[in-house]
């Protein structure tokens, strides 16, 4: 069966703390995603992730993969508000069809 | 660029009735997909197409029709609407084979059947 799982469901962090959201997949795997969610509107596209040790930053927010673990991480590094939102992570599978995980609502708290 | 346009953003249903989810991409795209978006669920697939003409199942189909005419526009029919399927839609398109694809998502249409 093909599964995607994260954890935690729900965060809520300080200001300016460090935190890291995982993603288990069941099985091989060619692409890793990252969307972001904000309440009412639709899944921002944060990053892809192609091969083993692939590593994609873009200012708080790195994104991490290790095949072999079929393991994703999504680290926050001094969380501010505007990263308050849901996360999903998704895989494909090896075809164009998505499964996503049920995402990470983050709650950033000054 | 308008990228996936999905219509119409809110509708309510009554049970039993039946209506067409539309979307339409612009950026010439192979691939189109519907995803239904439920609390604590995640999106989960209904119906995808790999081009015009062909479409397929996905995890949760039933009570869904799709067809695929052009590559632009991929509508989601809902033959007798119920209240399971009260939820979030979202229509997607990507492009095949590319090293670096990603899905590109409308705006959601958030159906309401009562």
């Amino acid at each position: 069966e093909l599964k995607v799982e994260q954890n935690p469901l729900f965060l809520s962090m300080q200001e300016g703390k460090n935190y890291t959201i995982y993603c288990n997949y069941s099985t091989t795997s060619d692409r890793l995603y990252w969307y972001r969610q904000d309440p009412g509107k639709s899944l921002e596209s944060l990053f892809v992730l192609l091969s083993n040790g692939a590593v994609k930053q873009e200012g708080r927010l790195m994104a991490s993969l290790d095949t072999k673990a079929r393991l994703s991480t999504l680290h926050i590094t001094a969380a501010v508000h505007d990263l308050s939102a849901t996360y999903f992570c998704a895989s494909n599978f090896g075809n164009e069809k998505l499964t996503f995980g049920t995402g990470t609502r983050l709650t950033i708290i000054p | 660029n308008a990228g996936v346009t999905q219509t119409p953003k809110f509708q309510v249903l009554k049970t039993g009735q039946s209506m067409t989810l539309q979307c339409a991409q612009d950026m010439n795209h192979e691939y189109m997909s519907w995803y239904r978006q439920d609390p604590g669920m995640g999106l989960r697939l209904i119906h995808y197409s790999v081009g015009a003409g062909i479409t397929d199942q996905g995890e949760v189909p039933n009570g869904y029709n799709v067809s695929r005419s052009t590559t632009e526009d991929f509508p989601l029919r809902l033959l007798s609407a119920a209240p399971s399927q009260t939820s979030v839609y979202f229509c997607a398109s990507s492009y095949r084979g590319a090293s670096t694809t990603e899905a590109f998502f409308g705006q959601g249409t958030r159906l309401t059947v009562v």
